[in-house]
């Protein structure tokens, strides 16, 4: 079945220590997004790329990065993890832009930081 | 700037009875109106979408919902809830051209036997 994949499911890394998060897909879609969801929180987003073109919200904090390889894998790096980073990493995709489109959700990483 | 407020953070409720979660964005333009539903273990899938056209909008699994513009609320129903409907619930709200959501903080739904 076509789905988005999210690698790996719980993640554990020690305070100041980079980490990073995978996404995969194989839906063939073109947007890819991530959010981060703190316990009880809106799921918040952090990036969103259409096809290569990357797009950061104005409140992600420089910490975290993102890249996109290809059309199947998308990549957050948190460079310098603080504790208040520990949340659920979502990753979601969408066939095309536009403000009436589904989004397809992984599962979601659970970050700790030690 | 725009916000998404979900009224209720958890309900219980027993099998059958009915269930309605209340939802109110704010942002006075044009609106898309999602609700997403996460079943225990599950990632995040589309429940309902409301765009344009007849406000009361059907989903999945006989949930509907009914978008109010005067109101500006988005408030989902199901006449009578069904062990499997425990889940945790967000609306969600869709207003520029890269269909970027804003969502609400969920209500965890918990539905006894």
């Amino acid at each position: 079945d076509a789905m988005v994949i999210q690698n790996p499911r719980y993640q554990v890394t020690q305070f100041g220590k980079p980490v990073t998060l995978s996404c995969s897909q194989t839906l063939n879609h073109n947007v890819m997004y991530w959010y981060q969801q703190k316990s009880s929180q809106a799921p918040k987003l952090l990036f969103h790329y259409y096809d290569k073109d990357f797009n950061n919200e104005a409140d992600t904090p420089d910490n975290f990065q993102s890249r996109r390889p290809n059309t199947s894998f998308c990549f957050l790096d948190i460079r310098s993890p603080g504790l208040g980073d520990a949340a659920m990493y979502l990753c979601a995709t969408s066939p095309e832009r536009g403000a009436r489109k589904t989004q397809y959700f992984g599962p979601g990483t659970r970050l700790l930081v030690l | 700037a725009q916000s998404v407020s979900q009224h209720n953070h958890h309900v219980i409720l027993s099998e059958a009875a009915s269930l309605e979660l209340g939802c109110n964005y704010s942002y006075g333009g044009t609106v898309n109106l999602f609700w997403y539903v996460q079943y225990p273990g599950q990632h995040l899938q589309l429940l309902l979408k409301y765009f344009s056209g007849d406000p009361l909008v059907k989903g999945i699994k006989g949930f509907e919902a009914e978008f109010i513009k005067s109101k500006f609320s988005f408030n989902l129903r199901k006449p009578s809830v069904q062990w499997s409907d425990t889940a945790e619930y967000f609306c969600a709200v869709s207003t520029d051209s890269w269909g970027k959501l804003q969502f609400g903080a969920g209500t965890q739904v918990v539905v006894t036997p």
